[in-house]
């Protein structure tokens, strides 16, 4: 059974400064996900990381993906107020379709 | 267009009230998803369909009842429900998972419920 483990589950930062999210799962996952939700809203994809050794960037925001040490990690560089939210990973198992298993996401909160 | 519409967005039902939640998307996926989410908790996966057969049922209660009409429309089915159901049901959509790549899934806007 596949569980993922995100840590931290709060991260209070100031603007400007850079911060590591991590993703640890616990056994072979086929693919894995980060998403982004804002209060009372929807989930919003960030990142699907496919391979071991994927990275991908959009402006302040990097996920990584090693699949030998199971963990993904979300990079925030130059944190500003409107990254503030909850931000959850997921891991995904194949069967006839897609289930993800989700951390318990980590509430991230930018002050000036 | 990379949109999952649902409606309600809201909903009030009393525990003997019968109502149905709808999602729709016009991507072409062949995967649709409900999930619920309950307040400061990773949403939770409830069913899963997959061209139009329910593929996955996570042991949920016989209250919340699915269905999938055909390939854009999924449907849930909620009676005598409990204040505990109060959540945001989520759906989701993905392409048909034959095609390499093809698994993000798109999330609607979400029916927040309340079960008095």
């Amino acid at each position: 059974e596949l569980k993922v483990e995100q840590n931290p589950l709060f991260l209070s930062m100031q603007e400007g400064k850079n911060y590591t999210i991590y993703c640890n799962y616990s056994t072979t996952s086929d693919r894995l996900y980060w998403y982004r939700q804002d209060p009372g809203k929807s989930l919003e994809s960030l990142f699907v990381l496919l391979s071991n050794g994927a990275v991908k960037q959009e402006g302040r925001l990097m996920a990584s993906l090693d699949t030998k040490a199971r963990l993904s990690t979300l990079h925030i560089t130059a944190a500003v107020h409107d990254l503030s939210a909850t931000y959850f990973c997921a891991g995904g198992i194949q069967g006839g379709s897609e289930k993800l298993v989700f951390g318990k996401g980590t509430k991230l909160t930018v002050n000036p | 267009d990379t949109e999952v519409t649902q409606t309600p967005k809201h909903l009030v039902m009393g525990m003997t009230n019968k109502k149905s939640l709808k999602c729709e998307q016009h991507m072409g996926h062949r995967a649709m998803y409900w999930y619920k989410q309950k307040a400061k908790k990773p949403p939770e996966l409830m069913f899963v369909y997959s061209y139009e057969k329910l593929s996955i049922n996570e042991s949920v209660p016989s209250r919340f009842s699915p269905e999938c009409p055909n390939s854009s429309l999924l449907n849930l089915h909620l009676h005598a429900l409990q204040p505990e159901d109060s959540a945001l049901y989520l759906c989701a959509s993905s392409q048909d998972l034959r095609v390499a790549g093809a698994y993000e899934q798109y999330f609607g806007p979400g029916t927040r419920l309340t079960v008095t």
